[in-house]
């Protein structure tokens, strides 16, 4: 699977609009791109999940170009609740399953 | 969809000792996942179950490490001669295939926090 790389950590003032990139350069022809929310204590949470161009859903858009070598993560509007750590994943099905790897993350600070 | 439960939440346990957690998938989903994460890092794979079957281990899965899905419903792992090095969240996810072209969707537990003194 492709390694992803994202910025260790990001701050943003409540009301901003963050976006997080993420590089996957060596992604497969069948390879998706999924974001995760993780908050302290608690299991990561789907965010979002996209194989090319632009999905939006009623939580964030992504934002993935024509060579499919990065991606990016669109949190409108962020409030202090959106402080946690944003996974970038790059799975595929093989031998019946999704495999994925998880990175180290992005930190989101959100500041009042 | 009551969402992925796992049980107990915190253990603390003595080196050399068995642990055993489980965990209880999301009701139709025939795939299920277990993870372990660290403190700092992303969760990383251990094992993959579908319906009963455990089709894939990690081979961070060591033999100490043990999990079993008897009815293809709830799962359980267990930890044997637990070690300090063991010390994690252990997270559990639940899927099922994904349809129209897309891959499925992994809904993830709270975790159980794994300390071994």
């Amino acid at each position: 699977l492709a390694k992803t790389t994202q910025p260790i950590s990001m701050d943003s003032y409540e009301g901003q609009e963050v976006n997080i990139t993420c590089s996957h350069n060596n992604i497969a022809t069948n390879d998706y791109i999924t974001w995760y929310q993780q908050f302290p204590s608690q299991g990561p949470r789907f965010i979002i999940q996209g194989y090319k161009t632009k999905v939006t859903n009623e939580v964030a858009s992504l934002f993935i170009p024509a060579d499919r070598k990065s991606s990016t993560l669109s949190l409108p509007r962020v409030s202090l609740s959106d402080t946690a750590v944003y996974y970038c994943l790059v799975g595929r099905e093989s031998g019946g399953y999704q495999k994925v790897t998880f990175g180290t993350g992005t930190k989101l600070q959100v500041i009042p | 969809d009551t969402g992925v439960s796992q049980d107990p939440r915190h253990k603390i346990t003595k080196r050399g000792q068995n642990v055993t957690f489980r965990c209880d998938p999301i009701s139709e989903h025939n795939r299920l996942y277990w993870y372990r994460q660290t403190l700092g890092q992303g969760p990383e794979f251990l094992t993959y179950f579908q319906n009963e079957a455990q089709l894939e281990k990690s081979r961070l899965l060591s033999d100490r490490f043990s999990a079993e899905r008897p009815k293809g419903s709830f799962s359980t792992l267990e930890i044997q001669r637990t070690e300090q090095g063991d010390s994690a969240m252990y997270l559990c996810a639940s899927s099922r295939p994904g349809t129209g072209g897309f891959t499925d969707t992994q809904y993830f537990g709270p975790g159980t926090r794994l300390t071994v003194l």
